[in-house]
């Protein structure tokens, strides 16, 4: 399976600031997407990551508050933009290497104060 | 909007047990996943299911795919301790471009 690393791992950040995750995957994937896990919670689709256009976002999440970019085939940023406390969450990403299957990074686990 | 109950939501099994789970929808899925997550880890797939009826194992783990497409199970064989995390079961439909749909998750503890 693709190897998905994630950076940063954890982050403690200011309430009004911004955050850019990376996810690097060690091989080419045609989908990539990013989620959110809340404290406890199950995981959440916040977008999928088209490469070379606009991702495609899921119904309560938008594209000014979660920015993202998707340059090559093996690289996707998301941004958390405006922080606030309610933003605490994991963020992980993942890419669809073999038909229907997605395999994860190891999450960047984010704390807003 | 689709959703995926997994029952039960935690349990505590003793070390040599054997553990079942389920996960149900309202909707029907083509494809099913079971993944676990170890704590501060992402979830790692553990095995896939593409056919209604499909029984696949894994090493100690065997998932089932329902008849019905709205359902399947999870079965672990002899548990040990390094099986603790939580389980979770997630659906994909044709024509949602890939996107999965997870379900809420059963934490499984094992003691020794």
């Amino acid at each position: 399976s693709a190897v998905i690393s994630q950076k940063p791992s954890r982050d403690i950040c200011q309430r009004g600031t911004s955050l850019t995750i990376q996810c690097q995957v060690d091989s080419q994937v045609t989908m990539m997407f990013w989620y959110r896990q809340q404290p406890g919670q199950s995981l959440t689709l916040i977008a999928t990551a088209n490469q070379g256009s606009e991702a495609t976002y899921e119904s309560g999440f938008v594209i000014d508050k979660f920015p993202i970019s998707r340059p090559n085939l093996t690289f996707s940023t998301l941004t958390v933009s405006n922080m606030s406390p309610e933003d605490s969450s994991i963020y992980l990403c993942s890419a669809e290497q073999k038909l229907d299957e997605q395999f994860f990074g190891p999450g960047t686990r984010l704390t807003v104060l | 909007g689709q959703q995926l109950n997994q029952s039960p939501q935690s349990m505590f099994i003793q070390e040599g047990e054997d553990v079942s789970m389920n996960c149900t929808s309202s909707s029907i899925f083509n494809t099913w996943l079971w993944y676990k997550q170890d704590p501060g880890e992402g979830p790692v797939l553990l095995i896939a299911l593409y056919k209604a009826g499909e029984l696949t194992s894994n090493g100690r783990l065997t998932a089932q795919f329902g008849i019905t497409r709205k359902d399947s199970f999870l079965n672990i064989s002899a548990s040990i301790p390094s099986d603790v995390g939580i389980y979770f079961c997630a659906g994909q439909t044709i024509g949602t471009a890939s996107k999965l749909t997870f379900g809420t998750g059963t934490r499984l503890q094992v003691t020794l």
